[in-house]
């Protein structure tokens, strides 16, 4: 079947635009993650929802980032008024389960994010 | 934010040769995970250790769950081309939804 799916893969911007990047679960999955990866280091948990419910978004860097589910499938990630240190790669991960026990996350490819 | 230590950052070996990486945390978990990351692609669960001392393999692949849960370990036996990758570490505290990863060893294999 299909896997976690995201988009854009690239995205160029200017300072101070607002971004929206899109995540489609693996279909069924309950849990959805999100993480940046910055260039030579490992995924950075961002926030974490259990269908629609935003449950942890303790990694979530500042105010400026936010992300919704609101039925429980597709995610969205926003940041408003990008700066140039948020240029990552953002990951998303999906997994069958309720995440506060262990099980397996499936990743997506990323969106690029660059901000000039 | 947070990232587990591991080592070594980067390697070359010989096609055929044995590798070994670790990653230490100073939390305690209880899961830790390995996934192999290839170029352009997200990361890919490898093996997952589920209590301290645990020792598990997957084909060529071996890692164990440290006895104090603050460390792991990944064996690669006779590494081939397709081993190239980064390999990263990540862990789990149940009750907890964040997982936090390691920041990656480079594995090169020369042929």
């Amino acid at each position: 079947g299909a896997g976690v799916s995201q988009s854009p893969r690239y995205k160029v911007t200017k300072r101070g635009q607002d971004v929206a990047l899109r995540c489609d679960p693996i279909s069924g999955h309950v849990s959805l993650y999100w993480y940046r990866q910055a260039l030579g280091q490992g995924p950075e948990f961002l926030t974490y929802f259990n269908y629609e419910a935003q449950q942890d978004k303790s990694g979530l860097p500042n105010d400026r980032f936010s992300a919704e589910r609101p039925e429980g499938s597709i995610s969205t990630l926003t940041i408003q008024r990008t700066e140039q240190r948020d240029s990552a790669m953002y990951r998303c991960a999906s997994s069958y389960r309720t995440g506060d026990s262990y099980n397996e996350q499936f990743f997506g490819p990323g969106t690029r994010l660059t901000v000039l | 934010g947070q990232q587990l230590n591991q080592s070594p950052q980067s390697m070359f070996i010989q096609e055929g040769e044995d590798v070994s990486m670790n990653c230490t945390s100073s939390s305690i978990f209880n899961t830790w995970l390995w996934y192999k990351q290839d170029p352009g692609e997200g990361p890919v669960l490898l093996i997952a250790l589920y209590k301290a001392g645990e020792l598990t393999s997957n084909g060529r692949l071996t890692a164990q769950f440290g006895i104090t849960r603050k460390d792991s370990f990944l064996n690669i036996s006779a590494s081939i081309p397709s081993d190239v990758g980064i390999y990263f570490c990540a862990g789990h505290t149940s009750g907890t939804y964040k997982y936090i990863f390691g920041t990656g060893t480079r594995l090169k294999v020369l042929a």
